[in-house]
């Protein structure tokens, strides 16, 4: 069974400028979960899909906004980029049954200049 | 969420056990004690979790002792490829987040 994917691995965007990343779950999965990972702040969540519907939001502005689609992708949007915003972004995917377990993809580097 | 508490950095020769462990004594009673761990340039990994009784899987054992204030994760045979940072996480059952601390970064040497 293939693993949690998200493109691009890595992504070079100026301030202002908007961005969006994409996550595809395992299959079979409906859950999805961002996550933003910085040195400073360490990994934190950003919000929680599940059939199409945001569950769980956490504590980021509005610039940040996500989707799911009605195969379980899902993507992140990033508008008006801070410098601040440079991060490895995580997609986790868990499915109904084993809902403990949530298992992550490689990442997306975004760095903003 | 219950705060957690572990130690910033620990080291492990291979093959013997590493003992990690993760104070979180204001968990509450409906939330159970999860363990990721995250090897350098990968997304985190899940180990095991539990909420009461002591889990064994084929990664790792998890002691939780009995008021549930503290637990310990056991490698019982560290490799080299152990070498991560692991994260003690509270979680209640029906939550879908992972609220991450600072973890432990364990180091297995020769």
């Amino acid at each position: 069974k293939a693993g949690v994917t998200q493109t691009p691995r890595y992504l070079i965007k100026t301030r202002g400028q908007q961005v969006t990343l994409s996550c595809s779950p395992i299959s079979g999965h409906r859950s999805v979960s961002w996550y933003q990972q910085t040195p400073g702040q360490g990994l934190q969540f950003l919000f929680e899909y599940f059939s199409e519907t945001q569950r769980n939001k956490g504590n980021f502005p509005g610039r940040f906004s996500g989707r799911q689609f009605s195969n379980s992708r899902s993507e992140m949007n990033v508008s008006t980029l801070e410098l601040g915003d440079s991060a490895l972004y995580l997609c986790a995917s868990s499915s109904e049954r084993h809902s403990y377990e949530q298992y992550f993809g490689p990442g997306t580097r975004l760095t903003v200049t | 969420d219950a705060k957690t508490t572990q130690p910033p950095s620990m080291d492990c020769a291979e093959g013997r056990a590493a003992n990690l462990p993760c104070n979180h004594s204001t968990i509450s009673g409906n939330e159970y004690v999860y363990w990721y761990r995250q090897i350098h340039s990968q997304g985190p990994q899940y180990i095991i979790h539990g909420l009461k009784n002591n889990e064994t899987n084929e990664m790792a054992s998890l002691i939780i002792t009995e008021d549930r204030k503290s637990s310990t994760l056991i490698l019982p045979h560290a490799t080299l490829r152990d070498t991560a940072v692991y994260y003690c996480i509270p979680r209640d059952g029906t939550a879908s987040k992972l609220t991450f601390g600072t973890g432990t970064r364990l180091q297995v040497t020769l």
